[in-house]
């Protein structure tokens, strides 16, 4: 079983809506959790990173995690065109150091 | 701010040729360097993580034999695709960070098609 799943594969949005992007871990020694946005032709960039219970706000976007659950979300207010990339989830795991990624979630944001 | 640069950013070789390809992290020591290949699906497989002063450590399926890595400072790395056959393909990306716990900074990528 793959270690980091996400959810839903794609997705698309209204430009100004909001979109919600989700990722579980099955793996309890990952304690850091990073959301990575890779537009088509770069390399992926760290947009965030959450590792305590609850909500993180950066601009407009917020991310939250349950540590109980293990599930990690991304949530992108007024999306932008911009915003169309693939967005993946990585989990770190503090032991190995290792970061693992999830399959990504394709973003679509229409004008 | 942090940067990772790598070249070449894309190599087209013939089967069963090796390809090298290179890591610089500008404007920061980076303690650890991590090598993933993307897949043309847009998977991520970590091949391996090498850690400043530990040995470097390859993941199941990839090897020392066919994927050297080199790390000689904390602002270079470089790697080498040996007999590269179709099912190396893919989007090679070096990711570096200060810390264990840190943002890992990527580079574009090294692009390998193999014909």
């Amino acid at each position: 079983q793959q270690k980091v799943q996400q959810s839903p594969e794609s997705l698309s949005v209204p430009e100004g809506g909001m979109a919600s992007l989700n990722c579980t871990s099955s793996d309890r020694n990952f304690q850091y959790f990073w959301w990575y946005r890779q537009h088509s032709g770069e390399g992926p960039k760290a947009l965030m990173s959450i590792f305590s219970d609850g909500d993180k706000k950066e601009g407009r976007f917020t991310a939250h995690l349950n540590k109980a659950s293990l599930h990690v979300s991304l949530h992108i207010r007024d999306s932008q065109p911009s915003d169309s990339a693939l967005y993946f989830c990585a989990a770190s795991d503090t032991n190995t150091g290792k970061l693992t990624f999830g399959d990504g979630t394709v973003l679509t944001v229409k004008p | 701010g942090a940067l990772v640069y790598q070249y070449p950013r894309r190599t087209i070789c013939k089967s069963g040729t090796s390809m090298r390809m290179e890591c610089q992290a500008v404007g920061f020591q980076a303690t650890s360097v991590a090598w993933y290949r993307q897949s043309p699906q847009k998977t991520f497989e970590l091949i391996a993580l090498s850690t400043v002063n530990s040995a470097i450590k390859y993941e199941q399926n990839f090897t020392q034999e066919k994927f050297p890595i080199s790390h000689p400072n904390l602002s270079f790395s470089s790697m080498t695709v040996l007999n590269a056959y179709l099912e190396d393909r893919g989007l090679y990306l070096c990711g570096a960070r200060l810390s264990n716990t840190g943002q890992l900074y990527f580079g574009e990528g090294s692009k390998l098609t193999v014909l």
